[in-house]
Parts: structure tokens; C-alpha cells; sequence
């Protein structure tokens, strides 16, 4: 157990509609971050948050945003949804936003999104 | 460029034999290379990092062997076994500060047959 919180585990929706993936870090981890795994396109980075504020932009479409809240939990909301989105939302968390040495990332199980 | 290339795409090995994953990078800020494993239905998990000043690290039966002038590392598992069976990303680190962030390759699947 990695101590990385998503929910839910799966979800089935149709296109153009939007959907809330929500990501708890672990205690401590001031730094989030979004990945989606597809089949044909590894893990992606999307989006980095630190301590409330965004960092870092990756390959994040204009239809999804996300936000960090006080408590530190994270939500990726996904809107005008396509099939091409359906794919693993992986959450991570991590110390600090690495400024320590360690540089790990620890991984959420994943929201599995189903798009029809 | 923030590309890590990794092959095969797919790995099968017997039990017993050697398992050798590479990947390539063009990024000569990125400043740490880790290996995740993968296993059905579970999120990557760290499993072995290696930072560009140093050319091998073991741990276990798992080695990383990087070579900075190439832009390549790799991962070997020695002896593999069934239960190593999984998806294997190498990754590696850019960014600065507080905005660091992994770019991941795009995995390979091992099977070690019994």
C-alpha cells in the first residue's frame, strides 16, 4: 500500500460528459501529480501541483483542469469527454516536490476511466 | 526534448535467465533515472534509481547500468523468476526545484515463464 488514495476505482460514462477523479497523497506530501496511462502511450505526464499551487504543465488537454486543495487532496476534472479518453488516471505523491534527494514517486492504484 | 525511448516493448525469459530492458534519452538536464514496476491492477512502485554520476547500481538481483556519454541505461534482472513478471518503466527527472517531474518510457511487459 503505497498510502496514495483514488477514487473511484472505476467509472463508466458516455462522450461529452464530464467526471471528477479525486487523489488523496500520502500524509505529508505536499506534491501531486496527475499521469494517464494508456495502452499505446505509456504513462503521461498531465499536470504537477505543490502545496496548492500548479508547478508544472505536461501533456494536458484544455478539457481537463485540476486543483489541489488545502488539505492537500487533489481532483482532475475531465469534461467533453472522448473515447480516446478512456484510459488509467494515475495519481502520485511525493516529498516536497523533491527537493530532498530522494526522488521517488509513490502511486495511487489508479481511476479506471471508460468512456462509450 | 523531454523523450524517454524504452525496448522491447515486450520481454518473454525463462525462469533462471536474464532480463535486459533499455532505454535512451536526449534531455542532458535530466538529473535522475528510476525504474518503476508495474503489476496488474496496482499503480508503478519504485524499484531501483541511479543518478548520472555514477555508472552501475545493484540491488538484489536488479541492476541499473548507465552509460551518460551514450544517453542510455538499462535494466538487468538477474535470475528472473516468475514472480517477476510485470510492466517496467524506466523514467527520467527534469525540471527544477519544487516543478520536477518523471517522464516515463513506455513499458515493458516481462513474462517469466516457470
Amino acid at each position: 500500500d503505497s498510502g496514495v488514495t483514488q477514487t473511484p476505482k472505476h467509472l463508466i460514462t458516455a462522450t461529452g460528459q464530464r467526471v471528477t477523479l479525486r487523489c488523496s497523497p500520502r500524509s505529508g506530501d505536499l506534491s501531486v501529480y496527475w499521469y494517464q496511462q494508456s495502452l499505446d502511450q505509456g504513462l503521461q505526464f498531465l499536470i504537477q501541483y505543490y502545496n496548492g499551487e500548479e508547478r508544472a504543465k505536461g501533456n494536458i488537454l484544455e478539457r481537463f483542469s485540476a486543483q489541489q486543495f488545502p488539505d492537500l487532496h487533489s481532483e482532475l476534472n475531465l469534461s467533453s469527454l472522448e473515447l480516446g479518453d478512456s484510459a488509467l488516471y494515475f495519481c502520485a505523491s511525493s516529498v516536497k516536490g523533491w527537493q530532498g534527494n530522494t526522488g521517488e514517486l509513490f502511486f495511487g492504484e489508479g481511476s479506471r476511466l471508460t468512456v462509450l | 526534448q523531454q523523450q524517454v525511448k524504452q525496448s522491447p516493448q515486450s520481454l518473454i525469459v525463462q525462469k533462471g535467465g536474464i532480463s535486459i530492458i533499455n532505454c535512451a534519452y536526449e534531455n542532458t538536464a535530466f538529473d535522475y533515472f528510476p525504474w518503476y514496476q508495474q503489476f496488474p491492477g496496482k499503480g508503478p512502485a519504485l524499484l531501483i534509481a541511479i543518478r548520472p554520476d555514477v555508472s552501475e547500481k545493484k540491488e538484489g538481483r536488479f541492476t541499473i547500468s548507465f552509460n551518460k556519454s551514450a544517453k542510455q541505461f538499462s535494466l538487468h534482472i538477474m535470475d528472473s523468476q516468475p514472480g517477476d513478471s510485470a510492466t517496467y518503466f524506466c523514467a527520467a527527472r527534469g525540471g527544477s526545484g519544487s516543478a520536477r517531474q518523471l517522464t516515463f518510457g513506455s513499458g515493458t511487459q516481462l513474462t517469466v515463464l516457470p
